[in-house]
């Protein structure tokens, strides 16, 4: 059975930092996906980033990047000029082909002022 | 931008009672499914549904859990006599083939 760690429940960062959120996971599967999603207090899931594990190259979006290490099952998630609304839960997520997905815990990111 | 619809945001029901949570996917969306979070906890999969039957659920989608699309376009969860654990958010997910999943923006159901 896959599983998603995220071993940081909270982190906080000064406004304009940079931030890494860490992730393992584990999987015998070959071809999956990977995602961080954004929580605010809304609750609502926001995708952040996402990379396919065929891939090689780390997925970046502005200020999201990632840094995957398939051998090492890490997905770590890099956020630049952290920003006030940056402010949320973040949850790493991992799918299969059936795009079932299996989140980790969350770690809560308070950026400071 | 097309989004997937949830309705309704917030529900307060008596326990023992049904509830009926409503989903409006994205409209070329075929695959659907129902997460559920626990306040303060991780967000779990509960069920997929495609082609009219579910493809598969988790253990936590016991007999109270049900799921159907009665009119081709909405997609519902149904839980039949609520408890009090039954308290969470639920978030209904759709997707294309071969694409990650859309995420709506979530019902909170409090049972009292």
């Amino acid at each position: 059975a896959q599983t998603v760690t995220q071993s940081q429940p909270e982190m906080s960062v000064q406004e304009a930092e940079t931030v890494t959120l860490s992730c393992t996971y584990d999987t015998s599967e070959n071809n999956y996906y990977l995602f961080w999603y954004k929580q605010p207090p809304s609750r609502q899931m926001i995708l952040v980033i996402r990379q396919e594990a065929y891939k090689q190259q780390n997925a970046t979006e502005n200020r999201f990047s990632v840094n995957f290490q398939k051998a090492a099952k890490s997905f770590s998630l890099k956020i630049s000029d952290s920003q006030l609304g940056d402010t949320a839960m973040y949850f790493c997520a991992f799918a299969s082909g059936t795009y079932k997905y299996i989140f980790g815990t969350g770690t809560r990111l308070k950026v400071l002022a | 931008e097309p989004e997937v619809t949830q309705t309704p945001s917030h529900q307060v029901t008596q326990m023992g009672q049904e509830v009926i949570l409503r989903c409006v996917p994205i409209s070329n969306h075929l695959y659907f499914y129902w997460y559920r979070q626990i306040l303060g906890q991780k967000v779990e999969f509960l069920v997929s549904f495609y082609n009219n039957e579910i493809s598969e659920k988790s253990e936590i989608f016991d007999d109270q859990f049900s799921v159907e699309r009665p009119d081709g376009s909405n997609f519902t969860l149904k839980i039949r006599s609520t408890k009090l654990e039954d308290s969470a958010m639920y978030f209904c997910a759709t997707r294309q083939a071969n694409t990650e999943a859309f995420f709506g923006q979530g019902t909170r159901l409090t049972v009292v």
